[in-house]
């Protein structure tokens, strides 16, 4: 079982609606948590970041974070076409040597005019 | 803002080539990353470097070796290149040893061996 599981989609919405996305973990020694958004031939590039647990908004984007379930979302609302890319979710524990990270597979969202 | 420079964006090598890899980050980052991404594995640690000569392995460093004589410069290097080292590359980096900043990726090397 992998440490950090994301479905990998594609979701499929149109313009205008909330994208609803997850992450869920087996490691309760998590503590900070960073949502990258990646488009197409580009590296990831980072939206979000929250530690602990909690709502972290940003614009149109919400981050949230559930430790007692061990799991954590991102919701995009108002969704563009521009907002076509994988996200990724990413997580390191609080005295992690080098800052590791440990990723999601990525979900690949689809935001259709 | 951070920059993380990949020197090239596209490379294709043949096997059994040694080949090298670079990455430049321009905000005296301590931290240094190589990743590479494969479709349905996801981003897998290759790589990282948390000071000047260190280094430390991730999580599949067979056939990898990397160098950081500057801060600002790591290399990854494919010691004799094989066709399973086809993949997108990526580099990232990140401030202080312990601070639990998040990464800042380039934008990728896809590298392919023929």
């Amino acid at each position: 079982q992998k440490e950090v599981e994301q479905d990998p989609g594609p979701l499929s919405v149109p313009e205008g609606a909330i994208v609803s996305l997850n992450c869920t973990y087996s490691n309760s020694a998590f503590q900070y948590f960073m949502w990258y958004r990646q488009y197409s031939r580009k590296g990831p590039e980072l939206l979000m970041y929250t530690y602990s647990s909690g709502n972290k908004e940003d614009g149109r984007f919400t981050a949230q974070v559930d430790k007692s379930s061990k799991y954590i979302s991102l919701f995009i609302r108002d969704s563009q076409p521009s907002d076509s890319a994988t996200y990724l979710c990413a997580m390191t524990l609080i005295k992690a040597a080098g800052n590791k990270l440990t990723f999601g597979g990525g979900t690949r969202v689809l935001v259709k005019p | 803002d951070v920059k993380v420079t990949q020197s090239s964006r596209y490379l294709v090598k043949r096997t059994g080539e040694k080949v090298f890899l670079e990455c430049v980050q321009d905000m005296d980052h301590e931290n240094m990353f190589w990743y590479r991404q494969d479709p349905g594995l996801g981003l897998r640690l290759i790589y990282f470097s948390y000071d000047v000569k260190m280094k430390e392995k991730g999580d599949i460093p067979e056939g990898y070796s990397v160098s950081r004589e500057k801060k600002e410069r790591f290399s990854l290097i494919l010691e004799s290149a094989s066709t399973n080292q086809t993949s997108m590359y990526l580099c990232a980096s990140t401030a202080g040893q312990y601070s639990n900043q998040p990464q800042h990726f380039g934008d990728g090397t896809r590298l392919s061996i023929l």
